[in-house]
């Protein structure tokens, strides 16, 4: 099973607008990441947020990070055509045999209207 | 610099078959995790190997299984292939090991099982 879950499931914006995405995960992480994908190919990292940061900035991406609530957010501001794709919140941590996994999300699709 | 390269693009076996998928990691990379992305849904973790060691595994039967040889590539095999196999088969690199953090994915192996 999936530990990420991603809100919603699919948006549509127009060009221009922002764009929010939720993750919400079940165990304690190490960090969490947010991956795009094109098209069923392969993912493209994003963005890294540690256990221990509350925030972070990338060019017109903006993660924040609520440990408390188990919870992430990735924001894309003044979104654009190209970044019509599925995005997908990744939690690093070690499962209970021990062994460290990238456990992702069911995705959010994003559809950027021109 | 090249990046993940994975072979074959695209493969369609039948059931009982047996496949062999290979990856081969950014130059200077160590580990090489493979992942399963049924249509529709996120990654699911399959195995991490890091210096030709297995580092993890995920929640899959006895007929995947993997190696890494010594120049980093790896391979997956997967046994007696089932109709549920069918899927896009994703192979990352990083640095180090899986908990270093930003995973390098390839453009993955789309899987057929008829």
């Amino acid at each position: 099973s999936q530990q990420g879950e991603e809100d919603p499931q699919a948006l549509s914006i127009q060009e221009g607008e922002n764009a929010t995405m939720n993750c919400s995960y079940k165990t304690s992480i190490n960090n969490l990441q947010w991956y795009r994908q094109n098209s069923g190919r392969g993912l493209v990292h994003l963005i890294l947020i540690r256990s221990n940061e509350r925030e972070k900035h990338s060019g017109r991406l903006r993660v924040t990070l609520d440990t408390s609530k188990k919870s992430s957010s990735l924001l894309i501001t003044a979104s654009r055509a190209a970044d019509t794709a599925s995005y997908f919140c990744a939690t690093g941590g070690y499962s209970g045999a021990g062994s460290y996994q990238l456990t992702f999300g069911k995705g959010t699709k994003l559809s950027v209207i021109p | 610099d090249a990046g993940v390269t994975q072979s074959p693009t695209h493969l369609i076996k039948t059931r009982g078959q047996h496949v062999t998928l290979r990856c081969s990691p950014i130059s200077g990379h160590k580990s090489v995790s493979w992942y399963q992305q049924v249509l529709g849904q996120g990654p699911q973790f399959i195995f991490q190997y890091y210096e030709k060691e297995e580092r993890g595994r995920g929640n899959f039967p006895d007929r995947f299984s993997a190696r890494q040889f010594p120049n980093y590539s790896s391979e997956l095999n997967v046994n007696a292939l089932l109709l549920g196999d069918s899927a896009l088969y994703l192979c990352a690199s990083s640095l180090e090991g899986l908990a270093s953090g930003e995973q390098f994915f390839g453009p993955g192996t789309r899987l057929t099982v008829l």
